[in-house]
């Protein structure tokens, strides 16, 4: 079935780094894919998006490219925050008919001053 | 807008016994989803609801749990009796439609001593 693999955590990073979160997919079909975050205490919010291939999401200075050829979608960050310190799940939604999204484990990001 | 309510935001019960949460969608959004959430590891679908049917409960252990969205709207989900293994948090998301963007309520955190 269709799944999601994310880069293990927690990362920890100084304020002002360059972030890479990896995420890689296994999928039938062309699944939309998505990046949600979790700050503390809250619920599930969406970062950004991607419906077709090559397609980029952006939101907040947060970015990821969906890469058919490798099957990722990667999200970076040029400049870190204290702000962003959070969960970060990357997300697809099943293109084989009922649309349900699946989760990937969640990535912890620590971002120190 | 108003956004996905959950309640209880948290319930601590003892095992075999049962419990019951609560969700009230975004207005207009025919979709709803339960999501079961353990800690440490990303949210797995339980049960989706398009209107008032049901188009996934394959990951859903029926022998305890249930869940009903009467009308199309409103949405409750049992566990009847808890188990340990039940500790987690509930999210319910709804969604305009299927395939379109999921938004998360805060979850209800479930205990199970």
């Amino acid at each position: 079935g269709d799944s999601v693999t994310q880069m293990e955590g927690p990362v920890t990073l100084s304020e002002e780094a360059f972030l890479t979160i990896n995420c890689t997919y296994t999928a039938t079909g062309y699944p939309s894919l998505f990046w949600y975050v979790q700050y503390p205490g809250e619920g599930l919010q969406l970062l950004l998006k991607a419906t077709k291939a090559d397609d980029k999401g952006s939101n907040k200075g947060f970015e990821a490219t969906y890469r058919k050829e490798t099957t990722s979608f990667h999200l970076e960050k040029g400049s870190v925050q204290v702000s962003d310190s959070a969960v970060y799940f990357c997300a697809l939604s099943d293109a084989s008919g009922t649309y349900k999204y699946i989760f990937g484990t969640g990535t912890r990001l620590k971002v120190l001053a | 807008e108003a956004g996905v309510a959950q309640s209880p935001r948290y319930k601590i019960i003892e095992k075999r016994q049962s419990v019951a949460f609560w969700c009230n969608p975004i207005s207009g959004h025919a979709t709803l989803y339960w999501y079961q959430q353990i800690l440490g590891q990303g949210p797995k679908l339980l049960i989706q609801f398009q209107n008032n049917g049901v188009v996934d409960d394959s990951q859903l252990p029926k022998d305890r749990f249930s869940a009903e969205r009467l009308k199309g709207v409103d949405s409750t989900l049992k566990i009847q009796p808890a188990k340990l293994e039940d500790s987690a948090v509930y999210l319910c998301a709804s969604s305009l439609e299927m395939n379109t963007e999921a938004f998360f309520g805060q979850g209800t955190r479930l205990t199970v001593v």
